[in-house]
């Protein structure tokens, strides 16, 4: 059975500093997703990541995937407090034709001044 | 632009009461989800429907039924409510399966008193 585990789960950081989620799963996935959840809203995708090596970036976030390790990272670059929110990952279990998505708990993101 | 709609927002039901949440999407996708989101145990799957006329079992379904009235709605129904089913419940689109990124809505937030 997939697990996927984040740590940290919670995360205080100052402004201008850089940090790494990191997402690990259990079994082997062939895709890994990364979504935002500001309190009390909705979440949002913020990258799919489909294979060995790869990378994503998106202003202050960069996604990368190990297969062979079974990791995902989500590395913060010179934090802002507008990044302060929740960050999910998610791996693709692959079991057939019964696919579906296993979410991590979320580390939620304190970025203070 | 509305995306992913759900109602109502918020709900509060005693134990044993019916209730049904609507969930409509105008993006033309396949794909809908239900999930709940408790505290310390991250997003579960409860139903899924991968295309108009079909539903499948998730994580979470006990308790549960769901219908895909058309390609746009997807509504969950809770016939008999247990406090057990106080949770924030989100409604999910994709484009085609679920390896495709998928859209939420704002939740709603329901006690079961």
């Amino acid at each position: 059975e997939l697990k996927v585990e984040q740590n940290p789960l919670f995360l205080s950081m100052q402004e201008g500093k850089n940090y790494t989620i990191y997402c690990n799963y259990s079994t082997t996935s062939d895709r890994l997703y990364w979504y935002r959840q500001d309190p009390g809203k909705s979440l949002e995708s913020l990258f799919v990541l489909l294979s060995n090596g790869a990378v994503k970036q998106e202003g202050r976030l960069m996604a990368s995937l190990d297969t062979k390790a079974r990791l995902s990272t989500l590395h913060i670059t010179a934090a802002v407090h507008d990044l302060s929110a929740t960050y999910f990952c998610a791996a693709r279990m692959n079991a057939g034709n019964n696919r579906k998505l296993i979410w991590g708990l979320g580390t939620s993101l304190a970025v203070n001044p | 632009n509305a995306g992913v709609t759900q109602t109502p927002k918020f709900q509060v039901l005693k134990t044993g009461q019916s209730m049904t949440l609507q969930c409509a999407q105008d993006m033309n996708h396949n794909s809908m989800y239900w999930y709940r989101q408790d505290p310390g145990m991250g997003l579960r799957l409860i139903y899924y429907s991968a295309s108009e006329g079909t539903t499948d079992k998730g994580e979470v379904p006990n308790g549960y039924n769901v219908s895909r009235l058309n390609k746009r709605e997807f509504s969950l129904r809770l016939e008999s409510a247990a406090p057990s089913q106080t949770s924030v419940y989100f409604c999910a689109s994709s484009v085609g399966g679920i390896e495709q990124p998928q859209h939420f809505g704002d939740g709603t937030r329901l006690s079961i008193l």
